[in-house]
Formats: C-alpha cells, sequence, structure tokens
C-alpha cells in the first residue's frame, strides 16, 4: 500500500525558503503512471494546488506560485521535494503531498509550516 | 483561470441522503474528483471520475456531472460522515489543477 510522508523544518522565517519532503513507500516515484504533487491548506481555508512533477521532469505549477516554487523528484532516495522562496505569513499553512492520476490519492498527513520571525 | 463553486455549507439529518454541489463552465465536459477531509486529518478520495469510488469507500457515496454543475450524492448519511468536502477538476487547457472552496457537511 502506497504512502507518503512529509518532513521537513516546522518554522521558517519571513523571505527565506521554506523547503519539504515527501518519502515515499510502497511505490515508486519513478513510475511513468503518475505525477508526484503538493496542495496547502492555510488554517481554516480551503486546500490550494501548489504543483506537480512527472518522473521525466515535466513540471506543472499554480500561476499565482509560479515564480516562487520549485518541484522536484529523487529518484534515489524515493522522494520528491518541495521549495518555496520569499515566503511571507500568506504562506503559513498545512503542506500536504500527494500522487496524482488525474486526482490526489493517496496524501501524506500533511506537516505544519508556519513563517515567523 | 478555471474556476469552482461550492456552496459553503449543507446540512441534512442522519439517514438522510446529502447532495452537494460543484459548479464550473461547461463542468460536465471534465472529469470531476471528490475529497472527504475530516477535521484534522487529510483529504481521502471518496469519488473520482465523475462517479467512481476507490476501494473501501462505502456504495453509499456516487456522483453526478451534467452541464454546469457536478454533485457528490451521500446516501443514508451518518454522524461520521461529517466533514468538509472538495471537488477538483483538471484544466486540460493549461495542465492546472483546480479546486473548489469546500463544503462543511454538518449531520443534524
Amino acid at each position: 500500500q502506497l504512502q507518503l510522508q512529509e518532513s521537513g523544518s516546522g518554522l521558517v522565517k519571513p523571505s527565506q525558503t521554506l523547503s519539504l519532503t515527501c518519502a515515499v513507500s510502497g511505490g515508486s516515484v519513478s513510475s511513468a503512471d503518475y505525477s508526484w504533487g503538493w496542495i496547502r491548506q492555510p488554517p481554516g481555508k480551503g486546500l490550494e494546488w501548489i504543483g506537480y512533477m512527472y518522473h521525466s521532469g515535466s513540471t506543472y505549477y499554480n500561476p499565482s506560485l509560479k515564480s516562487r516554487v520549485t518541484i522536484s523528484v529523487d529518484s534515489s532516495q524515493n522522494q520528491f521535494s518541495l521549495r518555496l522562496s520569499s515566503v511571507t505569513a500568506a504562506d503559513t499553512a498545512v503542506y500536504y503531498c500527494a500522487r496524482r492520476s488525474r486526482w490526489f490519492d493517496p496524501w501524506g498527513q500533511g506537516t505544519l509550516v508556519t513563517v515567523s520571525s | 483561470s478555471y474556476v469552482l463553486t461550492q456552496p459553503p455549507s449543507v446540512s441534512v439529518a442522519p439517514g438522510q441522503t446529502a447532495r452537494t454541489t460543484c459548479g464550473g463552465d461547461n463542468i460536465g465536459s471534465k472529469s470531476v474528483h471528490w475529497y472527504q477531509q475530516k477535521s484534522g486529518q487529510a483529504p481521502v478520495l471518496v469519488v473520482y471520475d465523475d462517479s467512481d469510488r476507490p476501494s473501501g469507500i462505502p456504495e453509499r457515496f456516487s456522483g453526478s456531472n451534467s452541464g454546469n454543475t457536478a454533485t457528490l450524492i451521500i446516501s443514508r448519511v451518518e454522524a461520521g460522515d461529517e466533514a468538509d468536502y472538495y471537488c477538483q477538476v483538471w484544466d486540460r487547457s493549461s495542465d492546472h489543477v483546480v479546486f473548489g472552496g469546500g463544503t462543511k457537511l454538518t449531520v443534524l
């Protein structure tokens, strides 16, 4: 059974870069059938798609975040990562990783990232 | 950019049928996916491709999609169905993912 687990810093200072990793078990990030994505949810608000990446290297980002986002895949570690630069308090959210077909399933448990000095 | 509109809240009594909608321009031409998010938990896929259920999801969950409205239907609602429900589509023209704003289902 595929499982995903997010990890990374839970506290980031304004203007710095948020970095998260999603470890995949029970499946391979090298699969050509799926892409790997990130979604976030600010406290008390709805879901916001951040982006997704295929193992081939093709990436697709939310236009509102595109200038600050990088998603990468590390096949050797069977994981994928998110980097979000120049963060502000508005980037405070629970960040989820997920496997994507045309839908997202399964999801990781999520990790709270707080942007604060 | 493509927009999905969901009502903020829906209420239903136990044992009744809950219907929540997801509106979008010609959404019937797209595949709609639905997620259930219980308080403090990660979202879970409950319906994909308009009306298909992942393994492990009760038959009580179903969906439809036509014209400008997709609908998630929950039959014989139980207290455990109380959650936020989100619809999602993939906008083929831009390769972008879109989520609706979510609907809070309250079981009275």
